[in-house]
C-alpha cells in the first residue's frame, strides 16, 4: 500500500525562525494534505496541495508530484505553531480515505 | 458551523465487553472514516463509508465493525474489546471540492480497555 515518510521527526525552533518540513510518498498521489495536530488534540486541515505551490498565512506548501515529495514551510514561527504536522495522501482515491505519515513534532520556544 | 462530533470523549471498557463509538457530522459529506492513532504507528484507517448503508474495510479492520445508518451518523463497534484496542479513535468526514479533498476530523475518543 501507500507509504508516507516525514522528516525530520522533530524540530525545535526559537520564535521567529523559519522551518521546512518534508514529506515523501511511495506512489503518485492525486490528493495530498497537510494537517496540524495540537498536543492531545484533533487534526485541522492546513492545506490541500496535490501539485504546485500553495500559500496560506505563514505557511507555504510545494509539491513536486513526479518526484513524490512535498514540503511545508513555516515562516516566522510563533509559540502557537507548536504541535505535530502530518502529511497524508489518498489511498487509491479520495473516497477511500488517507494514508498518514508519522508526523513532524515542532516545538517553538520564546 | 459544520462539524464532526464524537461521543464519548473518554471510555473505559472491560476486556470482552462491547463498545460503541459514535460519530455525527453536519458537513453533508458523503464519505466518513474511522481512524485510530497510536504512538509509533500514526493514524491508521479502520473502516470507511461512501454513504448511508455502506461500510468498507480499511487497512486494519480486524476486531471492528462499522455501521452507517444515515448520512450524518457513522458508528464503530467493538464486539469483544481487547486491551490491544486501547487507543485514540478519530472520526472524519470528507468529500471532493474541485480538485481537492475537504476533510474534517472529530475531537477523538480515548478508549482504555482493561
Amino acid at each position: 500500500g501507500q507509504q508516507v515518510q516525514q522528516s525530520p521527526s522533530s524540530l525545535v525552533l526559537q520564535e521567529g525562525e523559519n522551518a521546512e518540513l518534508q514529506c515523501n510518498f511511495s506512489s503518485t498521489a492525486t490528493q495530498l494534505q497537510w494537517f496540524y495536530q495540537s498536543p492531545g488534540g484533533s487534526l485541522v486541515s492546513l492545506l490541500s496541495n496535490p501539485s504546485g505551490t500553495k500559500h496560506t498565512g505563514r505557511l507555504t506548501s510545494t509539491t513536486v508530484t513526479k518526484e513524490r515529495r512535498s514540503s511545508l514551510h513555516i515562516s516566522s514561527s510563533q509559540t502557537t505553531d507548536s504541535g505535530t504536522y502530518l502529511c497524508a495522501i489518498d489511498r487509491d482515491n479520495y473516497a477511500q480515505g488517507l494514508t498518514f505519515g508519522l508526523g513532524t513534532r515542532v516545538s517553538v520556544f520564546p | 458551523e459544520a462539524a464532526v462530533t464524537q461521543s464519548p470523549r473518554n471510555k473505559v471498557a472491560v476486556t470482552g465487553g462491547k463498545v460503541t463509538l459514535s460519530c455525527n457530522q453536519t458537513n453533508n459529506h458523503n464519505n466518513m472514516y474511522w481512524y485510530r492513532q497510536d504512538t509509533g504507528h500514526g493514524l491508521r484507517l479502520i473502516h470507511y463509508s461512501y454513504g448511508a448503508g455502506s461500510t468498507e474495510k480499511g487497512d486494519i479492520p480486524d476486531g471492528y465493525k462499522a455501521s452507517r445508518p444515515s448520512q450524518e451518523n457513522f458508528s464503530l463497534i467493538l464486539e469483544l474489546a481487547t486491551p490491544s484496542q486501547t487507543s485514540v479513535y478519530f472520526c472524519a468526514s470528507g468529500d471532493a471540492v474541485d480538485a481537492n479533498s475537504d476533510y474534517t476530523f472529530g475531537s477523538g475518543t480515548r478508549l482504555l480497555v482493561i
